[in-house]
């Protein structure tokens, strides 16, 4: 069965910090995605890693994937006040459309 | 404006009251899926279609239908609710990988609908 678990799952940071964000998943997935919910509203795709060593980046966040270690991280940069969110990653079971999500990790970046 | 869009956004109902919730996408998507947030257990996936009549239960289909008869709409139907099944639904599309630039299968959300049962 496939698990996907992130940590942690609340993190508090100041301005101006660097931090990581990790999303294990317990089987092999064609592809790991990471989304951001702000409060109350949908949420909005960020990356979609596909291979191993894969590395994307947009402005302060970056995500890896090692598909080796099942292992992926969301890495944020000097951290400011407007990435204050909730961060979920999610695998692909099948390439179908069925996505497993982490729990999330509630972010909230104080001056 | 390339959307999915659900309807309505907001629902209070009674135990066993059957309802429907809409959803709809403007992308000539092949794939929908329908997921419940609950606080602390992130987004389980209750259906999902890989096109028109092709659909397949996901982590948490117990109380839910859905049907698949156009491409567009995705509804989600719950014959006699319950209390837990008050929730957040969110509505997801996308193309399948072979039809996306990277073979990514970017998933685009809607809005979401808030579902409360008494």
């Amino acid at each position: 069965e496939l698990k996907v678990e992130q940590n942690p799952l609340f993190l508090s940071m100041q301005e101006g910090k660097n931090y990581t964000i990790y999303c294990n998943y317990s089987t092999t997935s064609d592809r790991l995605y990471w989304y951001r919910q702000d409060p109350g509203k949908s949420l909005e795709s960020l990356f979609v890693l596909l291979s191993n060593g894969a590395v994307k980046q947009e402005g302060r966040l970056m995500a890896s994937l090692d598909t080796k270690a099942r292992l992926s991280t969301l890495h944020i940069t000097a951290a400011v006040h407007d990435l204050s969110a909730t961060y979920f990653c999610a695998v692909d079971r099948g390439s179908q459309g069925n996505l497993i999500f982490g729990k999330g990790t509630k972010l909230s970046v104080k001056p | 404006e390339a959307q999915v869009t659900q309807n309505p956004r907001y629902l209070i109902t009674v135990t066993g009251k059957k309802l429907t919730v809409t959803c709809s996408q403007n992308m000539n998507h092949e794939y929908m899926s329908w997921y419940r947030q609950d606080p602390g257990l992130g987004l389980r996936q209750i259906y999902y279609s890989m096109n028109v009549e092709v659909t397949d239960k996901g982590d948490v289909p117990e109380g839910y239908k859905v049907s698949r008869k156009e491409k567009r709409n995705f509804p989600l139907i719950l014959e006699s609710p319950s209390p837990n099944q008050t929730s957040l639904y969110f509505c997801a599309s996308s193309f399948p990988p072979y039809m996306e630039r990277g073979g990514l299968n970017t998933q685009y959300f809607g809005p979401g609908t808030r579902l409360t049962v008494l």
